[in-house]
């Protein structure tokens, strides 16, 4: 099973500034099946990119992803009041369990 | 495109419970389906998900032998049966969508439900 681990667990950030996110796995994720979703208290989760760097349908052109093999990293380039929320990264694919990470919390400094 | 949770409640330990999500909007039989749980203020957990015509099933070992997820196409309904409830199975537990048709590959999930809760307590 391919654990993934998120780092930081909490993120503290003034708007306007640069979020880095990292999500590392125990293995490498093939063909860069690798998800990033924003989950916002008492709603369900978002997809924000797959693919590793593929925005999905209707997410800001702030958000970035990149990585492959082992490390992934989500970019959030310029941070808006409607960003501070908790993300998730899973890895997805053809071998079941579709695991996710821990999580990282952006909060507002 | 709309998913929708229900069935969920508060149950003792060693109870069952039947989890629903009705679909709409988009082709239900063409689409792997999937159940996703939240442990109150923990992350996200898969637990399971089942192909389109409902003869593959796989799931996360912590649930393996007590849940078992199904479809009904003709209802564009998808279930989750849960069996031998635990005090750690308490949740907020989503049905969720892969962003494509199957192909073989199982894909992000593009579509959430609001979630349903489970609660298992004596």
């Amino acid at each position: 099973e391919i654990v993934l681990t998120q780092s930081p667990g909490t993120l503290s950030l003034s708007p306007g500034e640069r979020a880095t996110l990292s999500c590392r796995a125990s293995q490498s994720v093939s063909s860069s099946y690798l998800a990033w979703y924003q989950q916002k208290p008492g709603q369900a989760p978002r997809l924000l990119i797959y693919g590793a760097s593929s925005r999905a349908t209707g997410i800001p052109d702030r958000f970035g992803g990149s990585g492959s093999g082992t490390d992934f990293t989500l970019t959030i380039s310029r941070l808006e009041p409607e960003d501070f929320a908790v993300y998730y990264c899973q890895r997805y694919g053809s071998s079941p369990p579709l695991t996710f990470g821990g999580g990282t919390k952006v909060e507002i400094k | 495109v709309q998913l929708l949770e229900s069935g969920g409640g508060l149950v003792q330990p060693g109870g069952s419970l039947r989890l629903s999500c009705a679909a709409s909007g988009f082709t239900f039989s063409s689409y792997t389906m999937s159940w996703v749980r939240q442990a109150p203020g923990k992350g996200l957990e898969w637990v399971a998900h089942v192909t389109p015509d409902g003869r593959q099933q796989w799931y996360a070992d912590s649930v393996k032998g007590r849940f078992t997820g199904s479809r009904d196409n003709s209802k564009n309904t998808l279930f989750l049966q849960i069996n031998n409830l635990r005090a750690e199975d308490t949740a907020v537990y989503y049905c969720a969508r892969d962003g494509i048709p199957y192909n073989g590959i199982y894909d992000a999930f593009d579509i959430w439900g609001q979630g349903t809760m489970v609660t298992v307590s004596s």
